[in-house]
């Protein structure tokens, strides 16, 4: 069955700190990952994408690795600010083209505070 | 360009009655698909529609249903409203069938009392 988990499910963390965000995936085949940024009461954001040959990707302070033989992704987000505090949701794309080969995990909300 | 729109923002409805949403996807994208979150359960998919036709259903009851119109703006309806129904319904619109990237409308949030 394709899954998608996340973890931590929530954090919290002070402004400045690093964290790093964890996406474990079951998807088969497997075309693509992505890390969306939702904030509260708005639509997620895409942030990264990262394909099979893929290891790292960074997008400003937010770098993303991907391990396509364990299955694992991580979020990782340097020197953090309050406008960090947001849902981040893994989106796993099997292969195919309809958006029911979409598998999304259930996120995890980050809360920064000064 | 403008982004995916949706509307209304905000609803309150009562048990029984019934409810439509309106997504307009971004310029020249073909791809609406409709997806139910609510706190615990993450995004839920909800059905996908292009160039008017339901291509992809999930697994929601018949009370929920969509269409897609020749302009690609989408409509979803929910019929006999039950409390559970109430979540954040998000849209999201892709350039084609096969485009990976869904960009998403700000959502509408559905209160069933």
């Amino acid at each position: 069955k394709n899954q998608v988990e996340q973890s931590p499910q929530s954090l919290i963390i002070l402004e400045g700190k690093n964290c790093t965000l964890q996406c474990n995936y079951t998807v088969s085949p497997f075309s693509n990952l992505r890390w969306y940024k939702q904030d509260t009461g708005r639509g997620p954001v895409s942030l990264t994408i990262m394909t099979f040959s893929e290891n790292t990707k960074s997008n400003g302070r937010y770098t993303a690795t991907l391990d396509a033989d364990t299955k694992q992704s991580s979020l990782h987000i340097t020197a953090s600010q309050l406008s960090d505090s947001a849902s981040y949701i893994c989106v796993v794309s099997e292969f195919g083209t309809g958006a029911n080969n979409l598998f999304f995990g259930t996120g995890t909300r980050l809360t920064v505070i000064p | 360009k403008a982004g995916v729109t949706q509307t209304p923002r905000y609803l309150i409805k009562t048990r029984g009655q019934q409810v439509t949403l309106s997504c307009s996807p971004i310029s020249g994208h073909r791809s609406v698909s409709w997806y139910q979150q609510t706190p615990g359960q993450g995004l839920q998919f909800l059905f996908e529609y292009f160039s008017e036709t339901q291509r992809n259903k999930g697994n929601f009851p018949g009370r929920f249903s969509g269409r897609q119109f020749s302009n690609s703006r989408s409509e979803m309806n929910v019929s006999t409203l039950e409390l559970g129904d109430s979540a954040l319904y998000l849209c999201a619109s892709r350039p084609s069938a096969g485009g990976t990237e869904a960009f998403f409308g700000q959502g509408t949030r559905l209160t069933v009392v």
